[in-house]
C-alpha cells in the first residue's frame, strides 16, 4: 500500500530535550516536505527536498533541522525544542515538485513540548 | 504577510447544491495552486489542482477556477454531499516552496 508514515504519532517532550520525528514513504518520491499545523494558522512549510541531499527551509525552519540521506526518508529534527514547537506536524511526499501531481501526506504526530 | 488567503473559516451548504470555496493570493510567480480536503485526525489529502496557465480544471464533482488577472482561484463542488463536510485548505508553490491558506471549514447539511 502506497503512503507515508510517521513516527511518533503523539509524543509529549521536555524544552530541550532533543527530538527526531521520522518520516517515510514507499512510493519512490523525489519530493518531500515537512509542515506544521497550528490554529489560525493552517499548514506551514518547515523544509523540503526536492531530492537526496538537497534540502530547502520553507516559511518557517527556525529551531528544525533536517536531512535526505537517502530517498525514502526524511526525518525532522529538533535539536532543542521549545514550548512554540508544540504543534501537529505532517509530512509529505510526491514524485515531483514541479507537476501537478498529488502530495501524499502521513497521519501526523501531535508533538507537545512542555 | 499571508501569501495565500483564505477569508471564510466557515461555509455551510445544503446537500445536493453547489459549494464554492475561494482563496486569494498576493504572489504572481506561483506556479501551481492546489486544494486539499482534510478530516479530523489524518493528514490532508489531495482533491484537485490547475496549472498557473490554465484557468480551469475539472475533475468529477470538483472543478477548479483560476483568474490570473485578480489572483483568485475557487473550488465548485457540484454536487454536494454530506461526507465532503471537512476543512479544505487551498495552496500556491513555487520552485518547491508550498504556501498553504488557513482553511474553509465546510459543512453540508442532509
Amino acid at each position: 500500500e502506497a503512503q507515508v508514515t510517521q513516527n511518533p504519532r503523539y509524543l509529549i517532550t521536555v524544552t530541550g530535550k532533543k527530538l527526531t520525528v521520522t518520516c517515510s514513504q514507499n512510493m519512490n518520491h523525489e519530493y518531500m516536505s515537512w509542515y506544521r499545523q497550528d490554529p489560525g494558522l493552517g499548514l506551514r512549510q518547515i523544509y523540503y527536498s526536492m531530492n537526496v541531499e538537497v534540502t530547502d527551509k520553507g516559511d518557517v525552519p527556525e529551531g528544525y533541522k533536517v536531512s535526505r540521506k537517502e530517498k525514502r526518508n526524511f526525518p525532522l529534527i529538533l535539536e532543542s525544542p521549545s514550548p512554540n514547537q508544540t504543534s501537529l506536524y505532517f509530512c509529505a511526499s510526491s514524485l515531483f515538485w514541479d507537476r501537478e501531481t498529488e502530495a501524499f501526506f502521513g497521519q501526523g504526530t501531535r508533538l507537545t513540548v512542555v | 504577510d499571508q501569501q495565500v488567503k483564505q477569508n471564510s473559516p466557515s461555509l455551510s451548504v445544503q446537500e445536493g447544491r453547489i459549494s464554492i470555496l475561494n482563496c486569494d493570493y498576493t504572489n504572481s510567480m506561483f506556479d501551481y495552486f492546489l486544494w486539499y480536503k482534510k478530516y479530523p485526525a489524518e493528514g490532508p489529502t489531495f482533491l484537485i489542482s490547475i496549472s498557473s496557465i490554465k484557468d480551469k480544471n475539472e475533475d468529477g464533482r470538483f472543478t477548479v477556477f483560476l483568474n490570473k488577472s485578480a489572483k483568485h482561484l475557487s473550488l465548485h463542488i457540484v454536487p454536494s454531499q454530506p461526507g465532503d463536510s471537512a476543512v479544505y485548505f487551498c495552496a500556491a508553490s513555487m520552485v518547491g516552496k508550498y504556501i498553504f491558506g488557513t482553511g474553509t471549514r465546510l459543512k453540508v447539511l442532509a
